[in-house]
């Protein structure tokens, strides 16, 4: 079975940056995309990015000057960092498959709530 | 990006239909998608490119739709259906976007 764990600490100061791993189990990451949801306080949820089986990324524009996601295939795992951190970060972070060809979500991790203050 | 809009919250009573709409800002093609999610959960995927089930899913669950107009039903509705649901797009990429959410309460 496909499982997703997110991890990461729960605090961050605001200007610092936000890095969180996904650990996969059941399924390589070399194979599909991997990526990164978030849902603030009143539900508005955003998709941040995404890794391919490849390596390859794609951001959201409004975030691409300050979010990374990489990936250790040794570790079967996926992380997230994004830099420059306000209070409009602080959410509830996920990670999860892209399923099929048609980019939906088909697994999730249970999420990770990250408050930035200071 | 494509605005997803959704009606935020219905109530209805076990064994009726509902039915929870999603309307694009612009065309998606079929390419949308169906989460529900509970409290303190993370959201697990109902139906996928409009209309198809998706994995171990009753089949109270059904979605419908095409270009930007979009409907999830559930019918015969039972307790354990109260939840948000989400619709989401991957037509038009970067960015995927979801919809705000409508709370489904069950009477």
């Amino acid at each position: 079975e496909v499982q997703l764990q997110e991890s990461g600490p729960g605090l961050v100061k605001p200007s610092q940056s936000l890095s969180l791993t996904c650990s996969v189990t059941g399924y390589s990451i070399t194979s599909n995309y991997w990526g990164w949801i978030r849902k603030f306080p009143g539900n508005k949820m955003e998709c941040m990015g995404y890794i391919s089986y490849s390596g390859s990324t794609s951001y959201n524009p409004s975030l691409k000057s300050r979010i990374s996601i990489t990936r250790d295939t040794s570790k079967n795992q996926f992380c997230l960092q994004l830099n420059s951190v306000t209070s409009e970060d602080t959410a509830t972070y996920y990670c999860a498959r892209y399923g099929g060809n048609y980019f939906y979500f088909d697994y999730w991790g249970q999420g990770v709530m990250v408050t930035v203050s200071s | 990006d494509t605005v997803l809009t959704q009606s935020p919250a219905l109530a209805v009573s076990p064994g009726e239909r509902v039915s929870i709409s999603c309307r694009a800002s612009e065309g998606v093609n079929s390419y949308m998608h169906w989460y529900q999610q509970k409290p303190g959960q993370q959201p697990k995927l109902l139906i996928y490119k409009a209309s198809n089930l998706a994995s171990g899913v009753p089949a109270r669950f059904s979605g419908s739709g095409s270009g930007t107009d979009f409907t999830l039903t559930i019918y015969p509705v039972e307790a354990d259906d109260t939840a948000t649901y989400f619709c989401q797009q991957s037509w038009n990429d970067p960015p995927l976007t979801f919809g705000s959410g409508t709370k489904l309460e069950i009477k």
